[in-house]
């Protein structure tokens, strides 16, 4: 079964530390994998994607995430963090290639950047 | 700019009670999606639709309908809403293509006293 786990569900640092949000997932087939923030209050918004090629791949608003297919993991980084990174942050795998267009949602990771 | 917009924002409904979640898209996706946000779980996906005219189940579909009628309009339907529907419900549009990202609405949050 396809699944999505983020581990932490909240991550507290301070401004101008390194942040990395992680992500793991199962899926038996090449992985398409999402990262969305929602700030408080507000619905998600879309951060980036990995759906081939390059390990590294950089999104909006200064984030990137590294595909490592040997533990299945799409973790998400920022460096220095800021404190209006202070958000909810939602790992997503698009299961699209077994024929229902889903994407299946972590639980998400609370992060608090304090200032 | 891609937009997705719900209605009602807001809503209390009485148990027993009928209630129609309405999302909007001028995307021109053919994927339109329901999602509903409890603390913990995530989002789970409830309907899903690859157009107009057709509505799939998604992950937790118990206890809602959904229906497509045009390639605009998504709604959600609780024919007998029950306090454990209490929540946030997101809708979501997407290009249906593997590598499209999805489109938010602004969330619809539903209280069943």
């Amino acid at each position: 079964a396809q699944s999505v786990d983020q581990p932490d569900a909240h991550v507290t640092l301070y401004e101008g530390a390194s942040l990395e949000l992680r992500c793991s997932y199962s899926y038996s087939a090449a992985p398409y994998l999402f990262w969305y923030v929602q700030y408080p209050g507000q619905s998600l918004q879309f951060l980036l994607k990995y759906i081939t090629g390059d390990a590294v791949v950089k999104g909006t608003k200064g984030f990137e995430a590294e595909f490592r297919k040997s533990n299945s993991s799409f973790n998400l980084k920022k460096s220095p963090a800021h404190w209006s990174d202070s958000a909810k942050y939602f790992c997503a795998l698009d299961i699209s290639n077994t024929g229902n267009y889903k994407y299946v949602f972590g639980a998400g990771t609370r992060l608090k950047v304090i200032a | 700019e891609a937009a997705v917009t719900q209605s009602p924002r807001n809503k209390v409904a009485v148990t027993g009670g009928k209630v129609t979640l309405s999302c909007n898209q001028t995307n021109n996706h053919n994927n339109m999606y329901w999602y509903r946000q409890d603390t913990g779980h995530g989002l789970r996906l409830i309907h899903y639709s690859y157009g107009a005219g057709s509505t799939e189940k998604g992950d937790i579909p118990d206890g809602y309908k959904a229906s497509r009628p045009s390639q605009e309009n998504f709604s959600l339907i609780l024919e007998l809403a029950t306090p454990s529907q209490t929540s946030v419900y997101f809708c979501a549009s997407g290009e249906g293509a593997n590598t499209g990202q999805l489109y938010f609405g602004e969330g619809s949050k539903l209280t069943v006293l």
